[in-house]
């Protein structure tokens, strides 16, 4: 079945940006979703299809896609945009969803 | 306001069954295929299963296939998760999930979740 790797932790500076990986094959070719996951709270969608966003979200994340390599932005990190952050996609090939490893974020 | 509300989770001997329930509300639950997704206690997301809009088409991830069952009732904005067999590789939070609704690709809203442990 299709994977989605992502790194364990990234860590930003306040007010700079971080970036978020999520390898797959040609992972360009298929529509990368996002999600925020606080502690003891459940995920948030805020990114979908690559690079929208949600009403709600603010224009700090975006999100891209090139190659094998799906990326999520977070522009002028704050200290409440730590948490998990997992991407995800529809496998029409197995008719399965898919969730990536996971990334836990600080903000140091 | 788009509302998913799980009940029914507790605690579940290995092989044991128990079935959980989201109470859907805010939207047009017939329009949507639903999903369930759960959480193992400090892991990641894991699909689980998807129904379509009238409960015909069903998928599961194979780790579940023949012991889960997902089921709706429309007219009850209800969706269910019937889980037998269980083992203790099944405790996870199970979150009921909603699709968008023009592809089903992204899952535009989630419920709180209902913690289901099974232990002996």
């Amino acid at each position: 079945s299709y994977v989605l790797t992502q790194p364990p932790s990234v860590s930003v500076a306040p007010g700079q940006a971080a970036t978020i990986s999520c390898g797959g094959i040609n992972i360009e070719t298929r529509s990368v979703h996002w999600y925020q996951q606080k502690p003891g709270q459940a995920p948030v969608l805020v990114v979908y299809d690559d690079t929208n966003r949600p009403s709600g979200i603010p224009e700090r994340f975006s999100g891209s896609s090139s190659g094998n390599t799906a990326t999520l932005t977070i522009s002028r990190a704050e200290g409440g945009d730590e948490a998990d952050y997992y991407c995800h996609v529809w496998d029409n090939d197995s008719d399965h969803h898919v969730f990536g490893t996971g990334t836990r974020v600080t903000v140091l | 306001e788009v509302q998913l509300v799980e009940s029914g989770g507790g605690l579940v001997q290995p092989g044991g069954s128990l079935r959980i329930s989201c109470a859907a509300s805010g939207f047009t639950f017939s329009n949507h295929w639903m999903v369930w997704v759960r959480q193992a206690p400090g892991k990641g997301l894991e699909w689980v299963a998807s129904l379509n809009q009238d409960g015909s088409m069903m998928n599961y991830v194979e780790s579940v296939t023949g012991r889960f069952t997902i089921s709706r009732d429309n007219a009850k904005n209800s969706l269910s998760l019937q889980m037998s067999s269980l083992s203790t590789e099944d405790t996870a939070i199970y979150y009921c999930v909603r699709p968008d609704v023009r592809s089903a690709s992204w899952f535009d809203s989630w419920g709180q979740g209902a913690l289901v442990t099974v232990s002996s």
